[in-house]
């Protein structure tokens, strides 16, 4: 089984829909959880990192739940701007695990 | 704002040879870490690094591969005999902490071509 999994998308989605990305780890002994943003050959970029309270930052909602292992984002209002590669990330003691991404194109 | 930077941005190499790709971590951080991307695929985890020795590394980072810190603010990776299948996106990253919350930032990566 992978470290981290993702829904393997593409997502297309229109202007202004809600998108929700979904995330599973293995290993219970990670430790914090994040979601990056991917551009087109650029590199990772931190969105926002993750908590078991759960964390809202404008248009986008993180939220982990460590008993079924399971990290979300919801981006609400969608924008062109969006459009990328979206990373669930795991901190495992000095290893940093990606997931391999699910990527998001918003329609106009 | 501090960054994360690596050069060169696109190093071609012809097979067999030794490169070394360099990065600048952001300069109170603790952790430095080495991750490739092959076109189209996931960020691959490397080597992590941390009060001057390997911390942790992958089953890709065999011995063609090392990391050094030569002087307290570089952070290199050096690939011995480049294959055509090294050809990738390395990414340096570094954070404060190696746990606890603290994300990693990454360099603008360098582009690793063999032919």
């Amino acid at each position: 089984r992978k470290e981290v999994e993702q829904d393997p998308g593409p997502f297309n989605v229109p202007e202004g829909a809600t998108v929700a990305f979904n995330c599973t780890y293995s290993n219970s002994a990670s430790q914090s959880f994040f979601w990056y943003r991917q551009d087109c050959r650029k590199e990772p970029k931190l969105l926002m990192s993750v908590y078991s309270s759960g964390n809202e930052d404008g248009r986008f909602t993180a939220q982990l739940n460590r008993a079924s292992q399971y990290i979300s984002l919801l981006i609400r209002d969608s924008k062109l701007s969006d459009s990328a590669t979206y990373l669930c990330v795991v901190n495992r003691r000095d290893k940093i695990i990606f997931g391999k991404g699910t990527r998001l194109h918003i329609l106009p | 704002e501090p960054e994360v930077t690596q050069t060169p941005s696109h190093q071609v190499t012809q097979m067999g040879q030794e490169v070394i790709l360099r990065c600048v971590p952001i300069s109170n951080h603790l952790y430095f870490y080495w991750y490739r991307q092959i076109l189209g695929q996931k960020v691959e985890f490397l080597v992590s690094f941390y009060n001057n020795e390997i911390s942790e590394k992958s089953e890709i980072f065999d011995d063609q591969f090392s990391v050094e810190r030569p002087d307290g603010s570089n952070f290199t990776l050096k690939i011995r005999s480049t294959k055509l299948e090294d050809s990738a996106m390395y990414f340096c990253a570094s954070s404060l902490t190696g746990t606890d919350g603290t994300e990693a930032f990454f360099g603008q990566g360098t582009r690793l071509t063999v032919v």
